[in-house]
């Protein structure tokens, strides 16, 4: 069955320090993949998309991820994060041709000011 | 606004009795999903409707149902057979069933407490 893994349940950092967020997924096939954010208090939204082309993605924020096929990885980066990235950070693969979403178990970051 | 509505915010509810969660989009999106979300477990899956009049189960159906009569409505019911119904709860929506480059967008969740 497919399934992705997040490394990292709970990381800390301090303000300007750089952020990856590993995230493994056990699909072999067409592979579309997600980081989602989860801000306190706030919806579930979209940080940024791979479906095909570049393998380093662009999103919101100043993020960026980088799908590595070889090693069924969609990794999420940061190089210097702010207090305001307090959040809870979800990847996400999609399902073949269902429309379901896949998703880790979920990385908590906290940044301390 | 477009968006994706659920109510009520917190429910709570007595063991043995059934509830249902309510979401509403005005985004004119097809497909619309039902998420549950435990600490340190992600999101999972619990029923998922790709049209009207058509859903299907999710990884976690068991003690759940839901309906979809309507295109920008898809309530949720929580029943007693559900055996572990506290939880947070997330309705989400998207443009196609099919397509996976669509992201899927999230209401703001109810949060279900069972006394």
């Amino acid at each position: 069955a497919q399934s992705v893994s997040q490394h990292n349940h709970h990381v800390i950092l301090s303000e300007a320090a750089s952020l990856e967020l590993g995230c493994n997924y056990s699909y072999g096939g067409t592979v579309n993949l997600f980081w989602y954010v989860q801000y306190p208090g706030q919806h579930l939204q979209l940080l940024l998309k791979y479906f095909s082309g570049d393998p380093l993605v662009k999103g919101i924020k100043g993020f960026e991820a980088e799908f590595i096929k070889s090693k069924f990885s969609f990794n999420l980066r940061k190089p210097s994060v702010q207090w305001s990235d307090t959040a809870e950070y979800f990847c996400a693969a999609h399902s073949g041709n269902t429309g379901k979403l896949i998703f880790g178990q979920g990385t908590t970051l906290q940044v301390k000011p | 606004d477009g968006g994706i509505t659920q109510s009520p915010k917190y429910l709570f509810r007595k063991e043995g009795q059934n509830v249902t969660l309510s979401c509403e989009q005005n985004l004119n999106h097809d497909a619309m999903y039902w998420y549950r979300q435990d600490p340190g477990q992600g999101l999972r899956l619990i029923y998922y409707s790709q049209i009207v009049n058509d859903f299907q189960k999710g990884d976690i159906a068991e003690g759940y149902s839901v309906s979809r009569e309507k295109k920008e409505s898809f309530p949720l019911t929580v029943t007693s057979a559900q055996k572990n119904p506290t939880a947070f709860y997330l309705c989400a929506s998207k443009i196609s069933g099919l397509a996976g480059y669509n992201e899927q967008f999230f209401g703001p969740g109810t949060r279900l407490t069972v006394l």
